[in-house]
């Protein structure tokens, strides 16, 4: 079945440090979602990117599809403590009428204050 | 504007004893409904989704099952829990093609 990695599994930065995630998919995707899940709280959907290529930017978070539509990163410049948390990258398998999303294994950061 | 409410917040069962987890939606309708499991620090793992009224896809053979009695409510249920059934339980909607909005989840401890 469809596998979503991502890497790396743990994250330490010091506070200011730029941290980035990277999610790798199997197979190919029709978009690519990421999610932030603070400490002890729920996901928390942040963006979906659709084309290949794509950028997007939210303040200091930027996120970037692949050009084959198979791998996605997510970057944070200049890293606070409000950062904190575990990063997912989700997607759906590129077929018509797929329901559900495949989560990644998940990035969890933490900033060294 | 949609909700999503998912309760109770915590709750610890003994071994044995019979599960029911309620998950309600607002503000849409004929959402796909989810229920995931998250143990202590991994990822989510996907027990059961539904597109529909009385439309359950199971992810993951268990002891647990999951119901869509009304078209925004979803039910998660066990009839003898596990130490293994442990575990972070959060329910999510989403309309196909947009993002999943998950509640606040219920922690759940089988002693």
């Amino acid at each position: 079945g469809q596998q979503v990695m991502q890497i790396p599994q743990y994250q330490h930065v010091q506070e200011g440090e730029d941290f980035t995630t990277y999610c790798n998919s199997s197979t190919t995707l029709s978009n690519i979602q990421w999610y932030k899940q603070r400490p002890g709280g729920h996901p928390v959907f942040l963006i979906q990117l659709v084309k290949s290529g794509e950028v997007k930017k939210q303040k200091r978070l930027t996120f970037q599809f692949g050009e084959a539509k198979k791998n996605s990163s997510l970057h944070i410049t200049a890293t606070q403590t409000t950062d904190v948390g575990t990063y997912f990258c989700a997607g759906y398998v590129d077929n018509f009428g797929n329901e559900k999303l495949t989560f990644g294994t998940g990035t969890r950061l933490t900033i060294i204050p | 504007s949609q909700t999503i409410h998912q309760w109770p917040a915590t709750l610890v069962q003994p071994v044995g004893s019979p599960l029911s987890l309620e998950c309600t939606v607002e503000g849409t309708s004929n959402p796909n409904l989810y229920w995931y499991r998250q143990a202590a620090g991994r990822g989510l793992q996907l027990l059961f989704y539904s597109v529909g009224i009385g439309q359950i896809s199971s992810e993951v053979p268990q002891n647990l099952s999951a119901s869509r009695p009304q078209d925004r409510q979803f039910i998660l249920s066990s009839k003898k829990l596990l130490l293994s059934d442990s575990g972070f339980y959060l329910c999510a909607w989403s309309v196909y093609g947009y993002g999943y909005t998950f509640g606040s989840g219920t922690r759940l401890t089988v002693v």
